[in-house]
């Protein structure tokens, strides 16, 4: 099976703008969640979505939103960006059913400048 | 105080050592306990996935957790230069958590040819 797939693999965006954040799951996983990585504050969880619904989120800014298609596909999207922003954004997936463990995808550099 | 606590290292050994990495949680909820590897510029990767008190291994990795004392560890036996990498420690409260998962800061180990 295929790994957890991110896209894009780096980005630079300028203070202020907007950015949309991609993510294929594992092949028949329906659980999907975002986490965001820092040299600082170490892996910190944004939000995780199930069946297209939100269904746990961490504490982060409004900034910060997600959503999940029907094909378990996610997107994750940051407004109005700000310099402490810049981290790499990891997705990962799960198996539903139980209590399984995640598998992370490489992730999104994000730089903000 | 942050709810996981793991010395960052680094921690350097030679090949063929034993490593112990370790961590320890003040949330008595956890119950699920994972270790990760993270190569740099790569996602997380599952290592190991226990649930409550026990150890388990596999191969060359022993996971150890004891809940009383609220303390985990990864155990690497006859260490690789490939071994070299940032080793996560991450828990979970259980089912109702999902996909939340608080992680370690993470231990930077070298191994050495």
């Amino acid at each position: 099976k295929a790994g957890v797939t991110q896209t894009p693999r780096y980005l630079i965006k300028t203070r202020g703008q907007q950015v949309t954040l991609s993510c294929s799951p594992i092949s028949g996983h329906r659980s999907v969640s975002w986490y965001q990585q820092t040299p600082g504050q170490g892996l910190q969880f944004l939000f995780e979505y199930f069946s297209e619904t939100q269904r746990n989120k961490g504490n982060f800014p409004g900034r910060f939103s997600g959503r999940q298609f029907s094909n378990s596909r996610s997107e994750m999207n940051v407004s109005t960006l700000e310099l402490g922003d810049s981290a790499l954004y990891l997705c990962a997936s799960r198996e539903e059913g139980g209590h399984s463990p995640l598998h992370f995808g490489n992730g999104t550099r994000l730089t903000v400048t | 105080q942050k709810e996981v606590e793991q010395d960052p290292g680094p921690l350097s050994v030679p090949e063929g050592a034993i490593v112990s990495l370790n961590c320890t949680y003040s949330n008595s909820a956890f119950q699920y306990f994972m270790w990760y590897r993270q190569y740099s510029r790569k996602g997380p990767e599952l290592l190991m996935y226990t649930y409550s008190s026990g150890n388990k291994e596999d191969g060359r990795f022993t996971a150890q957790v004891d809940k009383s004392s609220k303390y985990i560890s990864l155990f690497i036996r006859d260490s690789q230069p490939s071994d070299s990498a940032t080793y996560l420690c991450a828990m979970s409260a259980g089912r109702t958590s999902g996909s939340r998962l608080t992680f370690g800061e993470g231990t930077q180990l070298t191994v050495n040819p």
